[in-house]
C-alpha cells in the first residue's frame, strides 16, 4: 500500500513555455502532499506544500507564480513550471504520507529538461 | 528538526554488513529517526524509523543509542542494488503535515 505515481517521467520543453507535472496518491488519500527538486549531485530541496482545497506554501526563495501547485482533490497534486528556462531543468519529485501510516511514500521523480 | 551529521561516503563488499552511522546529538525527545534511500535517479524510499528502541523490518536493522544521540543502519547482507544514497532524518512524527528536510546523506558504493 502506500504509492504514489508521478507523471511523467520525464520531459523536455523549449524556454518560455509551461509544464505541467502530476502526483497521484493511488490507494490513499493524502490532504498533504510535498513537492522537492533536486539538481545533479545535490540533496532533495523542499520546494512546497500541498494542501488540499487551500493555497500552497513555498519555501523561502521559491517563486510562487513560477512555481504553481494545485491540489484540487485528496489525490492529485499538480505542479506547473510556468515560462520555464533551462536553469529549472532539475528532477521533481512529490511525495505524501498516508494518515496513520509510516514514513513518507514518494513519487518516482519528473526529469525535466528545458532547452 | 534536529540537524543530522553523516560521512559523505561509505564502501561496502557484497553479502557483508553496511553499517551507516548517523550523528544527531540536538535530538529532542519527541523526535523520530527516519532513514529513506535513494538509487540514482529514482524517489527516495522508505527503509526505516525509530523513537527509542532498536527496530527491524526485512530490509535493515536500526541501532539507537541510549542517549539517542546517535544511530546506525545496518543492511546484513548487502547486494549490488543496496548501492544508494541513505539519508537520515529526524522529525517530531506529528501526522501528515510535517515535512521532511533531507541533508546530504552517505553516499554507499557496494561493490563485488
Amino acid at each position: 500500500g502506500a504509492v504514489v505515481s508521478q507523471h511523467p517521467s520525464w520531459v523536455i520543453c523549449k524556454s518560455g513555455t509551461s509544464v505541467k507535472i502530476e502526483c497521484r496518491s493511488l490507494d490513499f488519500q493524502a490532504t498533504t502532499m510535498f513537492w522537492y527538486r533536486q539538481f545533479p549531485k545535490q540533496s532533495l530541496m523542499l520546494m512546497a506544500t500541498s494542501n488540499e482545497g487551500s493555497k500552497a506554501t513555498h519555501e523561502q526563495g521559491v517563486e510562487k507564480d513560477k512555481f504553481l501547485i494545485n491540489h484540487a482533490s485528496l489525490t492529485l497534486s499538480t505542479l506547473t513550471v510556468t515560462s520555464a528556462h533551462p536553469e529549472d531543468s532539475s528532477f521533481y519529485i512529490c511525495s505524501a504520507r498516508r494518515s496513520g501510516g509510516y514514513g513518507y511514500t514518494f513519487g518516482s521523480g519528473t526529469r525535466l529538461t528545458v532547452v | 528538526d534536529a540537524k543530522t551529521t553523516q560521512p559523505t561516503s561509505m564502501d561496502c563488499a557484497e553479502g557483508r554488513a553496511a553499517n551507516l552511522p548517523c550523528n544527531h546529538s540536538t535530538i529532542s525527545g519527541n523526535e523520530y529517526v527516519y532513514w529513506y534511500r535513494q538509487i540514482h535517479s529514482q524517489g527516495p524510499q522508505y527503509i526505516i524509523h525509530g523513537l527509542k528502541n532498536n527496530e527491524t523490518n526485512e530490509m535493515a536493522s536500526l541501532i539507537i543509542t541510549e542517549d539517542r544521540k546517535s544511530s546506525t543502519l545496518i543492511l546484513p547482507h548487502a547486494t549490488l542494488r543496496d548501492t544508494a544514497v541513505y539519508y537520515c532524518i529526524v522529525r517530531v512524527n506529528t501526522g501528515t503535515a510535517s515535512k521532511l528536510t533531507f541533508g546530504t546523506g552517505t553516499r554507499l558504493q557496494v561493490t563485488l
